[in-house]
Order: structure tokens, then C-alpha cells, then sequence
């Protein structure tokens, strides 16, 4: 069965600091990759989907920026954090093909002070 | 643009009644839509899914039915359970080749017991 991991499960950060979520999912090969982010009380909001190694796309003009270094691994970045980047970080998979339910992982906390 | 939205924000209901979570879509493309179940702090939970080419679709005290006419997709619950109490968002994919789904605000639904 496939399992998607997420870590930190909570980060506090300091404005202008630099941040790094880490996205690693099992039990299957080639993947869709999804980010995104909940506010409080809101719904879903895709930042970023990722077909395949080095393929990213964005979906809203932000501080944030992400990267697929191997086939099941999504990574996250900012290299300076703002104070609306808190919120609930959620990464996702999906089947390539055939399939196009997305699983979620736990999720980050982020609160930026 | 086109989005998926849900009628009711909050539902409460007593423990052991049925519990009907609504949403409403506005893209006539869409082909395949899902039930998402959000506790608290957590990732979203899928529950059930249903394609265009069906009108319901049954799960362990779950149902699904969808009324592509008016555009319209529900959730039951059967015997809700204060386990059940979480936000319920409906998604809908409407077609493509990278399966990016529109999700709803939520729902929250609330068992009192």
C-alpha cells in the first residue's frame, strides 16, 4: 500500500528565515505531486503540481518555490518567510494515469512571527 | 471562473441520525468528483468517489449521489457517529491530463451526542 509522509509536523519560524518542507511518498512509482495551502477556517489552495523529476508547475504567483529532486520527493522551499505564509501545508499524490484521486499527507503547521 | 461550492457551512445532528452534506458545481465538463473528510489538524481523508457516468454510488455507511442536471453532489451518512464530526469537502476534476481537482470550502459537520 502507499504511505506519503510529511515533515516537520509543526514549524515556528522567525520573518525572513528560510524554510525547507519535506514531501516523501511509498509504495508507488511516478506519481502526480501536489502542494498546498490552508488557511485557517479556508479551503484548499494549489501552489505547486509536479508530473514528473524536475518538473514543477506553479499555480499562483508567490514567496514560495518547490522542487522534485527524486521521483517521490517534494520539497518546499522559501528562502525568506513573510508573515502570510502561515498556515497548513498539504502535500498530495496521485496516480499518473487511470486514477485521479488525490491522498493527502498530515500536513505542516507553519506559524511565521 | 467556474468552482465548486457547497450550500451549508456547519450541520449539526444527533448522534445516530443521517447527516446530508451538499455541494454544488458550476463546470458542466467535470467528469469525476470525491468526498474528502478533514479532522482537525489532520490531512484530508478521501471517503468516496463517483464519475459523471453515475448517478450514486454506495460505500461502508456512506452514499454518494450525483445529479449532473442540476449540478448537484451529495453526501450521506448513515448513523453519523461522533466520530464522524469533521469538515467534508467535496473536489471535482474536470478532465485534463495532470488531474488538478477544484475543491469546495467545506462543510463542518458536527455529532452531538
Amino acid at each position: 500500500s502507499q504511505t506519503i509522509h510529511q515533515w516537520p509536523a509543526t514549524l515556528v519560524q522567525p520573518v525572513g528565515s528560510p524554510l525547507s518542507l519535506e514531501c516523501t511518498v511509498e509504495g508507488t512509482s511516478n506519481p502526480n505531486l501536489y502542494w498546498y495551502r490552508q488557511a485557517a477556517g479556508r479551503g484548499l489552495q494549489l501552489l505547486f503540481y509536479s508530473v514528473g523529476i524536475g518538473q514543477i508547475s506553479s499555480e499562483v504567483p508567490q514567496n514560495l518555490s518547490a522542487s522534485r529532486p527524486q521521483d517521490r520527493q517534494f520539497i518546499l522551499s522559501s528562502k525568506k518567510l513573510l508573515l502570510s505564509d502561515s498556515g497548513f501545508y498539504l502535500c498530495a499524490w496521485s496516480f499518473r494515469v487511470g486514477k485521479e484521486t488525490q491522498y493527502f499527507g498530515p500536513g505542516t503547521r507553519l506559524l511565521v512571527l | 471562473g467556474e468552482s465548486v461550492g457547497l450550500h451549508l457551512p456547519t450541520l449539526s445532528v444527533q448522534e445516530g441520525d443521517n447527516s446530508i452534506i451538499n455541494c454544488a458545481y458550476s463546470n458542466s465538463a467535470s467528469d469525476y468528483f470525491i468526498w474528502y473528510k478533514q479532522e482537525s489538524g489532520k490531512g484530508p481523508q478521501f471517503i468516496i468517489d463517483i464519475r459523471s457516468n453515475m448517478d450514486k454510488r454506495q460505500g461502508q455507511r456512506v452514499t454518494v449521489l450525483l445529479n449532473k442536471t442540476v449540478k448537484h453532489l451529495s453526501l450521506q451518512i448513515a448513523a453519523t457517529q461522533p466520530g464522524d464530526s469533521a469538515v467534508y469537502f467535496c473536489a471535482e476534476n474536470s478532465g485534463g491530463s495532470n488531474y488538478k481537482l477544484t475543491f469546495g470550502k467545506g462543510t463542518l459537520l458536527t455529532v452531538n451526542p
